[in-house]
């Protein structure tokens, strides 16, 4: 199993493009998660899925969007980027009754 | 919002000194989980704790779960330049269980 996995690793926009991180996992999780990591603030919740077709907001959706047509993909587009969105993202799934999430290596993106 | 508050924030030791980490929050939690994570990765799950004031150790590192279940420490003895990493504690809610809050991190240094 390759576990969770994310595209790109790095990547450098300019404000106002936009783009897709990509996160997939091969696990069969219903659970999948994005989150920014940003110096001393630990990790926070952007978007959330409970299953394919469901999607909820988390504590700083503003500024992306996300849908889950398949259990395995879970992207994350950014539709202007702001320098505001430069950070570590990181995307996480689970078993919806499992408690340990599983995450991917992170996409480093710099807003200029 | 919940919140979770990582003491100390930063950590410089030698190797062979025993280490202490807190995560306090002024909300309950069904579960509190630990991560380690190092750079360019994403945090991987060390422990869940559940009942209040429950202790678990994993070999030179001790968790601890308060009895009032808002808060969590992490000891670690004889610490070892392997222990370098930052730890996130993080709290689960049965209510939102798709929800992790984490906290704002700990960075560890432990050299030779």
């Amino acid at each position: 199993n390759a576990g969770v996995t994310q595209t790109p690793k790095f990547q450098v926009l300019k404000t106002g493009q936009s783009m897709t991180l990509q996160c997939a996992q091969d696990m069969n999780h219903e659970y999948m998660s994005w989150y920014r990591q940003d110096p001393g603030m630990g990790l926070r919740l952007i978007h959330y899925s409970v299953g394919a077709g469901i999607t909820d907001q988390g504590e700083v959706p503003n500024g992306y969007n996300v849908s889950r047509s398949t259990t395995e993909d879970f992207p994350l587009r950014l539709l202007s980027a702001a320098p505001s969105q430069t950070s570590v993202y990181f995307c996480a799934s689970r078993l919806a009754g499992g408690r340990e999430q599983f995450f991917g290596p992170g996409t480093r993106l710099t807003v200029l | 919002t919940q919140l979770l508050e990582q003491s100390p924030q930063f950590l410089s030791i030698q190797e062979g000194e025993n280490l202490t980490v807190y995560c306090n929050s002024s909300s309950v939690f069904s579960s509190l989980q630990w991560y380690r994570q190092e750079p360019g990765e994403g945090p991987v799950l060390l422990v869940t704790v559940v009942t209040g004031g429950e202790v678990k150790k994993l070999k030179r590192l001790t968790f601890q779960f308060g009895d009032a279940r808002k808060d969590s420490s992490l000891h670690i003895t004889a610490a070892q330049p392997g222990d370098t990493g930052l730890y996130l504690c993080a709290g689960l809610n049965t209510g939102t269980a798709s929800k992790l809050t984490f906290g704002t991190g700990t960075r560890l240094q432990v050299t030779l």
